[in-house]
């Protein structure tokens, strides 16, 4: 059964440091990684997409590493905001025809001004 | 576009009583999937759908059921609530291309008293 980890739960960094996120998985058999954001009291939004073949995808400050022999994803942060505070999940996604994703509990950011 | 909306936001139900909670999307995606979030649990898949009229067990489908009669629309019912099944549920969807990227709705707050 694939189990998803990640750390740490939470994080608290000043603004402006860059920083990294880390998630781990057992079944290194997956079809991609998504990672989302998640405010309080809010649904999830999809952040980045790395599929299996990939080692990494960015958005704008955001970038997304995968080491899959390993069963690893980073999430690097770059000049973090304020607006970066959120809940970030990983999640990744079996291969064949399994559509399931199996997530992370998620890491708790707090960017303080 | 509105992406992904669920009806309703917030409900409380008595131990017993019957809800639907209704997923609709405008993406034209074929799949659609529900999740419950829990404290310290992440998010667990409860039941998917990989087309029009089509459903399946996910993770913790007890005590829910599901129906895709329309290729928009996404239900799931509880037919006696019960207080275990206290929880946030979110609906999402996803294409059946090459990555299978999942688009969440804003999430349904219930509460089994």
């Amino acid at each position: 059964k694939q189990e998803v980890t990640q750390i740490p739960a939470a994080l608290s960094v000043p603004e402006g440091e860059n920083l990294v996120l880390n998630c781990s998985f057992t079944d290194s058999a997956i079809y991609n990684l998504q990672w989302f954001r998640q405010d309080p009291g809010k649904g999830l939004t999809s952040l980045l997409l790395i599929q299996s073949s990939q080692r990494e995808q960015t958005s704008g400050r955001l970038n997304a590493s995968l080491d899959k022999s390993s069963g690893r994803s980073t999430l690097y942060i770059a000049a973090s905001q304020p607006g970066d505070s959120a809940t970030y999940l990983c999640a990744v996604r079996g291969g064949g025809s399994n559509y399931k994703l199996t997530f992370g509990k998620g890491t708790l950011l707090t960017v303080n001004p | 576009n509105a992406g992904v909306t669920q009806t309703p936001k917030f409900r409380v139900l008595k131990t017993g009583q019957s809800m639907t909670l209704l997923c609709a999307q405008d993406m034209n995606h074929e799949y659609m999937y529900w999740y419950r979030q829990d404290p310290g649990m992440g998010l667990r898949l409860i039941h998917y759908s990989v087309g029009e009229g089509t459903t399946a067990k996910g993770e913790v489908p007890d005590g829910y059921n599901v129906s895709r009669l329309k290729k928009q629309n996404f239900l799931l019912g509880l037919e006696s609530a019960a207080p275990s099944q206290t929880s946030v549920y979110f609906c999402a969807s996803s294409y059946s291309g090459t990555t299978y990227e999942q688009y969440f709705g804003p999430g349904t707050r219930l509460t089994v008293t």
